[in-house]
């Protein structure tokens, strides 16, 4: 199994729609990302968070929310999603001794139309 | 943060030497660099990491002059399946936030 796994792996929805994307983890890691990948490009940071009471943004959060429900928990939201937010989105974790090294789930690729 | 600066693309064929340049000028003092390479809609996967000279795994090399402006990403004979984006990112490793900036990454293709 996953030490990062995302649900849903695939999603379409329509303009306007809430939607929710869901992460957990299994590593006992204390900080959670939320990246936004378009085609061709690199990664974006959308929000993150170090702990459970810990809530930060990051480059592009506009349109984004997230809770962290526990620490193996982090969920991101799209209040009303607009076709510019199709992309494929990854979850990440990491531990705060190493922030450098991140371990990502497999994605949700989100379509919204 | 530290811009980090990748060529966007490199071609190589199977069995050569991979070398992948990434400028830092404005590194800082308490900022270690990573590499990271993603396959087609996969997350991206830690690679190496290091502070100054050389870092060695089983992987890759990563080498490091002494001014750490810059930093080499060595891949020792590539096959098809280094095919992938490799990115270069800076950034301290704890005590506080750190936030890790991916930016384009250069896309590395291995031709037969």
């Amino acid at each position: 199994d996953a030490d990062v796994t995302q649900t849903p792996r695939n999603r379409i929805t329509k303009t306007g729609k809430r939607i929710m994307l869901e992460c957990s983890q299994t590593k006992g890691h204390d900080r959670m990302y939320w990246y936004r990948q378009d085609p061709g490009l690199g990664l974006r940071l959308i929000y993150y968070s170090f702990d459970v009471k810990d809530i930060n943004k990051g480059e592009i959060s506009d349109g984004y929310s997230v809770s962290r429900q526990a620490q193996a928990k982090f969920s991101l939201s799209l209040e009303s999603a607009i076709p510019n937010q199709t992309a494929l989105y990854f979850c990440a974790t990491s531990d705060s001794r190493n922030t450098g090294e991140l371990f990502f789930g497999e994605g949700s690729r989100l379509t919204v139309l | 943060l530290a811009k980090t600066t990748q060529p966007i693309s490199m071609d190589s064929y199977e069995g050569q030497e991979v070398n992948i340049t990434c400028s830092h000028n404005n590194i800082a003092t308490n900022d270690y660099i990573t590499w990271y390479q993603q396959f087609p809609s996969q997350g991206p996967r830690f690679i190496i990491q290091g502070y100054k000279t050389k870092v060695t795994n089983e992987v890759a090399s990563l080498f490091i002059p002494a001014d750490r402006k810059s930093s080499t990403l060595s891949l020792p004979r590539v096959s098809l399946s280094d095919t992938a984006v490799y990115y270069c990112l800076v950034g301290r490793l704890s005590g506080g936030y750190n936030k890790l900036i991916f930016g384009a990454g250069t896309r590395l293709a291995v031709h037969p």
